[in-house]
């Protein structure tokens, strides 16, 4: 199928941890986001990389660090996990101003 | 459900029947704007897309209506469905690329009654 997919899809942890989510495409799109769904279903954009280049970066605090090994993949590390940060978090893609696809969500959940 | 709690605007419809969503963006300069579906427990699923230099597009039992006057955009589901039950979110491209940075508005559940 060609898709958008997240891994994990429920993440569940304590407080101060890191963790990372993983975001893979294979739609042949070159440019990837992550947006962040709050619990009033708020999305707001977090990154987006094109080629592997960062070309978005919205005011997020720095202990989240996004990582693209390739233009089909953009991972997500968290450092030092705090409470606020429980949200669902989507990752997107698209090409050539074309509408964004996204995936079905990370639902991350600080203890 | 998800919507338990959730303060968004709310339309109910009965199965058959014409809705209408509304969407006030906040850019005048925006030149790109979309609707997305969201399911529970789902991603956001793209509707349909218009560009600033149209005010109607039209596709399959939808219609987006962009106002740059007073900078309302609106979807319009013909022949609503209970599958149509889901949130709906407008979003727009500030200026300077399409389909890029999306700055998302708050959402509204449609709820269709059978």
């Amino acid at each position: 199928d060609t898709a958008v997919s997240q891994t994990p899809k429920y993440l569940v942890t304590q407080m101060g941890n890191d963790k990372s989510i993983k975001c893979e495409q294979n739609l042949g799109h070159d440019t990837m986001y992550w947006y962040k769904q709050d619990s009033k279903k708020f999305l707001k954009i977090m990154f987006s990389y094109n080629n592997k280049e960062l070309i978005i970066n919205e005011t997020v605090p720095n202990r989240f660090s996004p990582k693209s090994p390739d233009k089909a993949h953009l991972n997500l590390h968290i450092n030092s996990l705090e409470l606020g940060d429980s949200a669902v978090y989507f990752c997107a893609s698209n090409s050539n101003n074309q509408p964004q696809h996204f995936g079905d969500g990370t639902r991350l959940s600080i203890l | 459900g998800e919507s338990v709690g959730l303060h968004l605007p709310t339309l109910s419809v009965q199965e058959g029947d014409n809705s209408i969503i509304n969407c006030a963006y906040s850019n005048s300069a925006s030149d790109y704007f979309i609707w997305y579906k969201q399911e529970s427990g789902k991603g956001p699923q793209f509707i349909i897309d218009i560009r600033s230099n149209m005010d109607k597009r039209q596709g399959q039992r939808v219609t987006v209506l962009l106002n740059k006057t007073v900078k309302h955009l609106s979807l319009q589901i013909a022949a609503t469905q209970p599958g149509d039950s889901a949130v709906y979110f407008c979003a727009e491209t500030p200026p300077g690329g399409y389909g890029n940075k999306l700055v998302f508005g708050a959402g509204t559940i449609l709820r269709v009654k059978s």
